[in-house]
């Protein structure tokens, strides 16, 4: 079980937009605003999609977007693409331990 | 450009301690910085082994404190994970990563896959 709740798997067609949760508890996503998203093809290492919530890094497609509400964070792919088909994880700080990270289980986003 | 590059032994015996480094290119380690290492099992999702401050600090999973320990070596410019007393639970993907803040992980290296078997 994994510290971070997700969904397994979000489908979408091209063009679409898409909602990822990650549901945490008032220790972790509640409580901190270091919320990163991570973007992960097969064969390949993560790569930083969102962090403090709702920020791109330099070279993320404006098509990505974080947000969060209370324990949920979440990411919104907008204008589905091809390429955004991989796994996503959520993470979060956790109050009791603040440089420790910790992950949700990965949400498989499909393009139909 | 920041490059991470991790390296080790591909196969670990089980009970014997695994020995992992990432060497970081581009960027000093005595910087500002936190970094981690993060494993995938096969098949599995991310987990965070531990993180170090450039000033050693370190904070590891609970459920792996007793066997880990992460450090740097400011002089080589690189970071370090030996986990002890492995099991088959250990086989996974390893990789380090720079955190530039709250756990955002904007760098990675490769990864490096480990295996523990007899």
């Amino acid at each position: 079980q994994s510290a971070l709740t997700q969904p397994a798997s979000v489908s979408g067609s091209p063009g679409q937009s898409i909602t990822i949760s990650c549901t945490g508890t008032s220790s972790d996503v509640g409580v901190y605003n270091y919320v990163s998203w991570y973007q992960q093809h097969p064969g390949r290492a993560p790569k930083l999609m969102i962090y403090e919530v709702s920020n791109r890094p330099s070279g993320v497609s404006t098509r990505f977007s974080g947000s969060k509400s209370g324990n949920t964070a979440s990411l919104t792919i907008y204008g589905l693409q091809a390429e955004d088909e991989a796994i996503y994880y959520c993470s979060s700080q956790r109050l009791s331990a603040p440089d420790y990270i910790i992950f949700g289980g990965g949400t498989k986003v499909t393009v139909l | 450009q920041v490059q991470l590059q991790e390296s080790g032994p591909g196969l670990v015996k089980p009970s014997e301690t695994l020995s992992l480094t990432c060497a970081v290119s581009g960027y000093s380690i005595s910087s500002d910085t936190h970094w981690g290492w993060i494993r995938q099992p096969p098949g599995k999702g991310l987990e965070c082994i531990g993180t170090i401050y450039h000033t050693g600090s370190t904070y590891y999973k609970p459920s792996l404190k007793s066997r880990v320990t992460i450090s740097v070596d400011t002089s080589r410019n690189q970071l370090s994970l030996k986990l002890s007393s492995v099991t088959a639970a250990d086989t996974a993907v390893y990789y380090c990563a720079r955190d530039v803040r709250g756990g955002a992980m904007d760098v990675w290296g490769q990864g490096t896959t480990v295996t523990v078997s007899s």
